[in-house]
């Protein structure tokens, strides 16, 4: 698990909160995710940065902005966010570009950060 | 559209007995199929993956996953269960020739193995 990181581990907030989630990539890869687990549902894919541009937002609400400044670093900026939201957030990465030969990669996740909306 | 089914949401077993954790999956082309584990407060962890060639597929800890295209499933399988596999398991699938569709997976099965 030590090649994806996420901070915090843990987040509490309220709905007026700004807040941020961050997630570093130690294995070179290119390609970063943001998938939303929440209790007995699949996860659902958020996000993904192909070589730091954005190609896939999955009619996420905009209280949830993504940012990629570079392919080792992925931010998910919060702001007033709802109770429904409470949920783990994870982040992946995988080697290949999301749009290139990639679809039998592995993606690797990371611990996800447990946020709770109050 | 592909989708993937783990019609199981629990799965109990004793230690030292052999554990499958069943999986379904549905795509127009031919899948690429994932096993991820993820233990209390933890990420998902990769397992194994079916790509092509052999359909009985080995990954990580004693755990191995059979591809059968004409059930359309890909079941994880162990020969003998420790309690120390005790944890919630993903499968999921992505189909080889739908463009760039993201992995889709299942709801997960807990596994609880008992001593």
């Amino acid at each position: 698990e030590t090649g994806v990181t996420q901070t915090p581990r843990h987040l509490v907030m309220g709905m007026t909160n700004k807040k941020s989630l961050k997630c570093e990539q130690h294995l070179g890869h290119n390609a970063m995710y943001w998938y939303k687990q929440s209790a007995k549902k699949p996860l659902e894919l958020m996000f993904v940065y192909s070589l730091e541009e954005r190609v896939e937002n999955n009619s996420v609400p905009s209280r949830f902005s993504p940012e990629c400044p570079n392919s080792s670093h992925l931010f998910l900026h919060l702001h007033t966010l709802q109770p429904e939201d409470s949920a783990l957030y994870l982040c992946a990465s995988s080697q290949r570009p999301f749009r290139t030969s990639g679809r039998g990669e592995t993606q690797y996740f990371g611990p996800g950060t447990r946020l709770l909306v109050l | 559209a592909q989708s993937v089914a783990q019609p199981e949401d629990q799965v109990n077993v004793a230690e030292g007995n052999p554990l499958t954790v069943k999986c379904t999956y549905s795509v127009s082309g031919n899948p690429y199929l994932f096993w991820y584990v993820q233990y209390p407060n933890r990420g998902l962890q990769f397992l194994l993956k079916y790509i092509t060639g052999d359909n009985l597929v080995k990954g990580s800890y004693g755990f191995e996953a059979e591809f059968n295209k004409s059930q359309t499933s890909f079941h994880l399988k162990k020969p003998s269960a420790l309690v120390s596999d005790s944890a919630l398991y993903f499968c999921a699938v992505r189909d080889m020739n739908s463009g760039n569709t993201p992995l889709v997976f299942g709801k997960g099965t807990r596994l609880s193995v008992i001593a």
